[in-house]
């Protein structure tokens, strides 16, 4: 079944402590992104990926890193969370299907509260 | 930078009915529109896109409309059923951007009463 998997799903954590949500596609596909949703703010993206060892900035990157080592994970990390990256997080994948259009194919969200 | 706007107000709706939402955008750029569905606990699903040289696209009860003069898209739900209440949110694709960049709108929710 083609799809996007993301873990853990749920998460509560304290102020600093590390933390890596990660990401994971089988439809071979080159893009990937992560965006956090908030109410009334929508989803925003966080990062992007082109493919392989191509990363790039969305909206709002601060406090984020990731990393694309291979094709088909797409790891979030928080080095040193705070309070406000307290979201609801989707990974998702996508390619430039036949009219070159980029569908996303979404993950299922994982929901971090950080205290 | 592109702002896209949808009413944060949930949409009641009897079944049978026509549900309509709108989704307005600030600035031109190439674009696609896309919409997506979210049910609660859910990453968004896919729906339907529409070009900014097509006027008008369907999808089985779903028709969308993109107006580029009035930077704003309609989505409608003919005939709506209890199982298309959900969130739907519309996205607009910059074709010119890096990896062709989706800014999302922060959706609209329908209830559709029996």
């Amino acid at each position: 079944e083609a799809q996007v998997t993301q873990n853990p799903r749920y998460l509560i954590t304290v102020t600093g402590k590390k933390l890596t949500v990660t990401c994971s596609q089988n439809m071979n596909h080159e893009y990937m992104s992560w965006y956090r949703q908030d109410p009334g703010l929508g989803l925003r993206q966080i990062y992007y990926s082109m493919n392989v060892e191509v990363t790039d900035k969305g909206d709002v990157p601060e406090g984020y890193k990731v990393s694309r080592k291979e094709k088909r994970n797409f790891p979030l990390i928080l080095e040193s969370p705070s309070p406000n990256q307290t979201s609801l997080y989707f990974c998702a994948s996508s390619w430039l299907a036949g009219d070159n259009y980029n569908e996303q194919f979404f993950g299922p969200g994982t929901r971090l509260t950080v205290l | 930078s592109q702002k896209i706007e949808q009413n944060s107000e949930a949409l009641n709706i009897q079944e049978g009915k026509t549900a309509t939402l709108t989704c307005n955008y600030t600035n031109y750029s190439p674009a696609y529109l896309q919409w997506y569905r979210q049910d609660p606990g859910r990453g968004p699903v896919f729906l339907l896109l529409i070009r900014e040289n097509e006027k008008e696209k369907r999808k089985e009860r779903l028709k969308v409309t993109f107006d580029t003069t009035l930077k704003q898209s309609l989505f409608h739900i003919t005939a709506s059923q209890p199982a298309d209440s959900a969130t739907y949110l519309c996205a607009l694709e910059d074709v010119k951007a890096a990896g062709n960049k989706l800014t999302f709108g922060g959706g609209t929710r329908v209830l559709v009463k029996p």
